[in-house]
């Protein structure tokens, strides 16, 4: 258990549908991140919010959209993806910026 | 652009044997952190090293900034040692706070 919890673990979804991945962290940090993960890529970073407020949109098109409603709460809302945006979806936490980041187990996406 | 580059991007080894896996980087860091994924995807964090040794059981890493290089030391390797090693770095003035991955050391264990 790292602190991190991702829901859903896997999800299967249309190129028209509308879902979203949430991501909850226990360890009382100020900074929330997310990462894509894709086959025969590195680790992609995508968001980075501090104390609530985007610091980081790290050129991921529109359909990615992101919210941080607190700092223990992070989601990624999905629309009209692409089967290339099919990857393993990382949300991370850390107690501010620079100090040691801590990963979800991540959210398995297919787009079909 | 910040690069961290990692070598080698394969490694198999037998049960028992020790192992260096590098990172270089391209700009001074202030964060570095070394990850293992299992084959479940799941990222466990191994060390926070922008500078200095740290030691964890059979695992170690020394980071020497001034010249851009990490080094993840495994000894006694065992099976459950293989997946792969990523290392990641963010950078000041870089406008992000995020991680720059590594594109990984693939390790095999053999029994």
């Amino acid at each position: 258990e790292t602190g991190v919890t991702q829901t859903p673990r896997h999800l299967v979804m249309g190129m028209t549908n509308k879902k979203s991945l949430k991501c909850e962290q226990h360890l009382g940090h100020n900074a929330m991140y997310w990462y894509k993960q894709s086959a025969k890529k590195p680790l992609e970073l995508m968001f980075v919010y501090n104390f609530k407020e985007q610091t980081e949109n790290n050129s991921v098109p529109s359909r990615f959209s992101p919210e941080c409603p607190n700092s223990s709460h992070l989601f990624l809302h999905l629309h009209t993806l692409q089967p290339e945006d099919s990857a393993l979806y990382l949300c991370a936490s850390s107690l501010i910026a620079n100090q040691p980041q801590h990963f979800g187990d991540g959210t398995r996406l297919s787009i079909l | 652009g910040i690069q961290v580059e990692q070598s080698p991007p394969d490694l198999i080894l037998q049960e028992g044997a020790n192992s260096t896996l590098r990172c270089n980087f391209s700009d001074s860091v202030n964060n570095l952190q070394w990850f293992h994924q299992n084959p479940w995807g799941q990222l466990i964090n191994l060390f926070y090293i922008p500078s200095g040794t740290k030691q964890n059981g059979r695992l170690s890493a020394t980071t020497v900034a001034t010249e851009r290089y990490s080094l993840l030391y495994i000894s006694s390797s065992q099976t459950t040692d293989s997946g792969v090693y990523f290392c990641a770095a963010s950078f000041p003035g870089g406008g992000a706070d995020g991680l720059t991955f590594g594109k990984g050391t693939h390790l095999i264990i053999q029994p």
